[in-house]
């Protein structure tokens, strides 16, 4: 079956540092590729999204590539702030064509210190 | 635009009793996920409609669950009898129904079940 396996947490970080949190995936088909954030006691929201190898997904200054050959979707960002601080989850819908349930990586806890 | 509602937020019942969770989709989306969390298990799909029909029930962990969508606008979970062990967080996302799009997601209800 489809898995998702990402780095475990916490990742603590100070402010304006590098950040990068792994994320590889096993599917049967050619899955679309997502990230998403949840702040506390809230729900999920989309980060970011790429449908096809190569492809880059961007949001508020993350960015994650679709790697096909390394069956890889890392988020990357340069420089982050203490608001970025939130848990973050890889996923993937590997469907065929039809609308099928996400399946979520682990989560990774992301705190930044000012 | 309104986004993925769900009642109540919180829910604190005692063993035994019957839970119902609500949501209201998107307007317009065609599907509905209902997934759980918890802190051993992380996020898992529980049911999907498509068009108000279920397609896919396999990760209702046993018949003490159900779910419904007698509409576009509505559908519920449904916990009976309730166990400790059921306590999480339960989170509604609803789509466009194509793999590529993104689940927008509730806020989600927390249940706790003494």
């Amino acid at each position: 079956g489809d898995s998702v396996t990402q780095m475990e947490g916490p990742v603590t970080l100070s402010e304006e540092a590098f950040l990068t949190i792994n994320c590889t995936y096993t599917a049967t088909g050619y899955p679309s590729l997502f990230w998403y954030v949840q702040y506390p006691g809230e729900g999920l929201q989309l980060l970011l999204k790429a449908t096809k190898a190569d492809d880059k997904g961007s949001n508020k200054g993350f960015e994650a590539t679709y790697r096909k050959e390394t069956t890889s979707f890392h988020l990357e960002k340069g420089s982050v702030q203490v608001s970025d601080s939130a848990v973050y989850f890889c996923a993937l819908i590997d469907s065929g064509g039809g609308a099928d349930g996400l399946t979520f990586g682990k989560g990774t806890h992301l705190i930044i210190q000012p | 635009d309104a986004g993925v509602i769900q009642s109540p937020r919180h829910e604190v019942t005692e063993m035994g009793q019957e839970v119902t969770l609500r949501c209201k989709p998107i307007s317009g989306h065609n599907s509905l996920f209902w997934y759980r969390q918890t802190m051993m298990r992380g996020l898992e799909l529980l049911i999907y409609f498509n068009n108000n029909v279920p397609i896919d029930d396999s990760g209702m962990p046993e018949d003490r669950f159900s779910a419904k969508m007698p509409n576009a606008s509505f559908s519920t979970l449904k916990i009976q009898p309730s166990e400790p062990r059921d306590s999480a967080v339960y989170f509604c996302a609803s789509s466009s129904g194509q793999a590529s799009q993104p689940q927008h997601f509730g806020d989600g209800t927390r249940l706790s079940i003494l």
